[in-house]
């Protein structure tokens, strides 16, 4: 299984918005609702801030937003803040019963 | 609040087995609601899943991986377990357990496993 793909890294000022896409295919990302995004700081677990394309585990901001169209699903982060400088993880369930990630993105808060 | 900790060896020789143990608390492993999974992390790269072991013993695995893995569980402790066999360098990375549904919501701190002589 290929990992999905996702951009190498992003960039955005303080109170900008932006979005992180991650593509799959009709076996992963376009087959199931089972796309889920972490964030990840350096030598933390990664923690979990959307799951099933667009809901939010409890006590995560609501800042953070997902969606999917076809095969790729997209995180949106908006007003973006000095720590949410990290790398994002996405994650799909695919036909094998398998999981797959994404390749992470860094996000660089400028 | 579920708290995961993998425990295990951090130096691993070429060609032997790594094993790594996943302690549970604050949850029971015997819900029949999560599957128990393994994920690595090689240095300066992205997240891989390793495979899942359920509360029954059924397992699925990665497929690049899948020769070389086997999961187990203990309900009565309370543990899952990894065991990768004829390790490399390729196999040097930090490795997490976590509880998972559609999803991966609660992840240990990860521990590393170097694979060298």
């Amino acid at each position: 299984q290929s990992a999905l793909t996702q951009p190498a890294s992003v960039f955005g000022s303080p109170g900008q918005s932006l979005t992180i896409s991650c593509t799959g295919t009709s076996t992963d990302v376009g087959a199931y609702n089972f796309v889920s995004w972490y964030q990840h700081h350096p030598g933390k677990a990664p923690k979990l801030i959307i799951y099933d394309v667009s809901n939010r585990p409890s006590g995560i901001s609501n800042r953070f937003s997902g969606s999917k169209t076809g095969n790729t699903a997209s995180l949106i982060i908006s007003g973006l803040q000095a720590d949410d400088e990290a790398h994002y993880y996405c994650s799909s369930y695919t036909f094998s019963t398998t999981w797959v990630f994404g390749g992470g993105t860094k996000l660089t808060v400028l | 609040q579920v708290q995961l900790q993998e425990s295990g060896p951090g130096l691993v020789k070429p060609s032997q087995t790594l094993s790594l143990t996943c302690s549970v608390s604050g949850g029971s492993i015997s819900s029949t609601s999560y599957f128990w999974n393994w994920i690595r992390q090689p240095a300066g790269k992205g997240l891989e899943w390793i495979g899942r072991v359920y509360t029954s013993g059924s397992t699925n695995y990665n497929p690049s991986l899948n020769s070389r893995v086997t999961m187990s569980i203990d309900t009565s402790q309370n543990q899952f377990s990894l065991r990768l066999t004829s390790v490399t360098a390729a196999d040097t990375a930090v490795y997490y357990c976590a509880r998972g549904t559609s999803y991966f919501d609660f992840w240990g701190q990860g521990t590393l496993v170097t694979v060298s002589s």
